[in-house]
């Protein structure tokens, strides 16, 4: 079965960092597009990050130099290292497979989600 | 940078009758266009791609609509489990970036 399980989340200080997992199944994570998507309490889904098959990583404006994705292809996993986190980063963070074989870009598989809290 | 936007922000509708949300792009995204499917405390589900396209399973009486700026998804009959919130997403082709509309809420007239 194709899944995605997110973990990392948790409550964490205005200027602190948190690392987000996403452990997949089914698939190989180096072998597709994967991103982040987050979704702040009340709010629509805003992207976060995304990398290549190849391995070029691509951010949103809003975590720019503050967020690094990455992953460990031995352990078929998904991260998002955030730092300087501020209070609006404050959200569920979605992780997400985008396949690139169709010749359109979107995301089929997403996991259920782990909120991350930033708060003093 | 391309700004989406969705409207109605909610639509009310009876169970069984036919339900159209738009979504516009501020500028041409091709058929570069999908839409989720998102219930309380769900993940997303991707119900359309490519502006047309059914993802697998996805039942019949979904079906996604236009191309360049305006698009449209429209639910032919719907049940009691299609109340939710549905989001349009647009993706750029190099490098590949993507941006989410702001939601439409189909509700229980």
């Amino acid at each position: 079965e194709v899944q995605l399980v997110e973990s990392g989340g948790g409550l964490v200080q205005p200027g602190g960092s948190l690392r987000l997992s996403c452990a997949a199944s089914g698939f190989t994570v180096s072998s597709n597009y994967m991103s982040w998507v987050r979704q702040a309490p009340g709010k629509g889904l805003e992207w976060v990050s995304v990398i290549y098959s190849g391995g070029s990583t691509y951010y949103a404006d809003s975590v720019k130099g503050r967020f690094t994705i990455s992953r460990d292809n031995s352990k078929n996993t998904l991260y998002l290292q955030m730092n300087s986190l501020r209070a609006e980063d404050t959200a569920v963070y979605y992780c997400a497979r985008v396949p690139f074989n169709t010749g359109y870009y979107y995301m089929d598989v997403w996991g259920k989600g782990t909120t991350v809290t930033v708060s003093s | 940078e391309i700004v989406m936007t969705q409207s109605p922000a909610t639509l009310s509708v009876s169970p069984g009758e036919r339900a159209t949300l738009s979504c516009r792009a501020s500028q041409s995204v091709s058929s570069n266009l999908a839409w989720y499917q998102q219930k309380p405390g769900q993940a997303p589900r991707l119900l359309i791609y490519g502006a047309s396209t059914r993802a697998t399973g996805i039942p019949a009486r979904f079906s996604g609509s236009g191309s360049g700026t305006e698009f449209t998804l429209t639910i032919s009959s719907l049940q009691s489990e299609d109340f939710a919130v549905y989001y349009c997403q647009q993706y750029n082709n190099w490098p590949v970036l993507f941006t989410f509309g702001p939601g439409t809420k189909v509700d229980i007239k």
